[in-house]
């Protein structure tokens, strides 16, 4: 089966744009993550979304915002971009909510901001 | 608070020769956790879990890992490296609170493995 599907793969913005990402979980799976990954931050949460509801959020300004949709997929919005947003963009899903669930990772988009 | 830790950011290893890739935790309640890896310009991909049950692991690609709840451990073992396993290696817990409305990864800062031919 698909799997966790990430659009665009790469994308370049000029600081001050903002920007949009998108993910499709795998077929069936509600719960969808976000995390940013940086050189220096490492992997950081982003937001998780389950039902089309925002569940938990990560230490992140209001720039970072996302939303889920009635197929589960999502997309996660940055306003006003600034240099250090450059990073590679992770989604995940997972069919539960459940500890013994896993998750899997997509690809990721790779956002340049210059 | 909850955290993973890798002590190491680098581990070299002879082609052949075992490898271990460490982590150790810290969290309440039951440890939830998991091994991922990621190759260049790639997303995560994952290896292996431990939620409950027996404290040797298995996972994918021959990997496996124990948990020693004592030494609050995970260790990534593997009894003879390839030289396509190097690659970031990633611990990370899942911290899973449905009366605090959480659940999320919290990941440890990665652990380059170089296999050397």
């Amino acid at each position: 089966k698909a799997g966790v599907t990430q659009t665009p793969r790469y994308l370049i913005k000029t600081r001050g744009q903002q920007v949009t990402l998108s993910c499709s979980p795998i077929s069936g799976h509600r719960s969808v993550s976000w995390y940013q990954q940086t050189p220096g931050q490492g992997l950081q949460f982003l937001f998780e979304y389950f039902s089309e509801t925002q569940r938990n959020k990560g230490n992140f300004p209001g720039r970072f915002s996302g939303r889920q949709f009635s197929n589960s997929r999502s997309e996660m919005n940055v306003s006003t971009l600034e240099l250090g947003d450059s990073a590679l963009y992770l989604c995940a899903s997972s069919l539960s909510r459940k500890p013994d669930y896993g998750y899997t990772f997509g690809s990721g988009t790779r956002l340049t901001v210059v | 608070a909850q955290s993973v830790a890798q002590p190491e950011d680098q581990v070299n290893v002879a082609e052949g020769n075992p490898l271990t890739v460490k982590c150790t935790y810290s969290v309440s309640g039951n440890p939830y956790l998991f091994w991922y890896v990621q190759y260049p310009n790639r997303g995560l991909q994952f290896l292996l879990k431990y939620i409950t049950g027996d404290n040797l692991v298995k996972g994918s690609y021959g990997f496996e890992a124990e948990f020693n709840k004592s030494q609050t451990s995970f260790h990534l073992k593997k009894p003879s490296a390839l030289v396509s396993d190097s690659a970031l290696y990633f611990c990370a817990v899942r911290v899973n609170s449905l009366s605090y409305n959480t659940d999320k990864l919290i990941f440890g800062t990665g652990t380059r493995l170089q296999v050397f031919p």
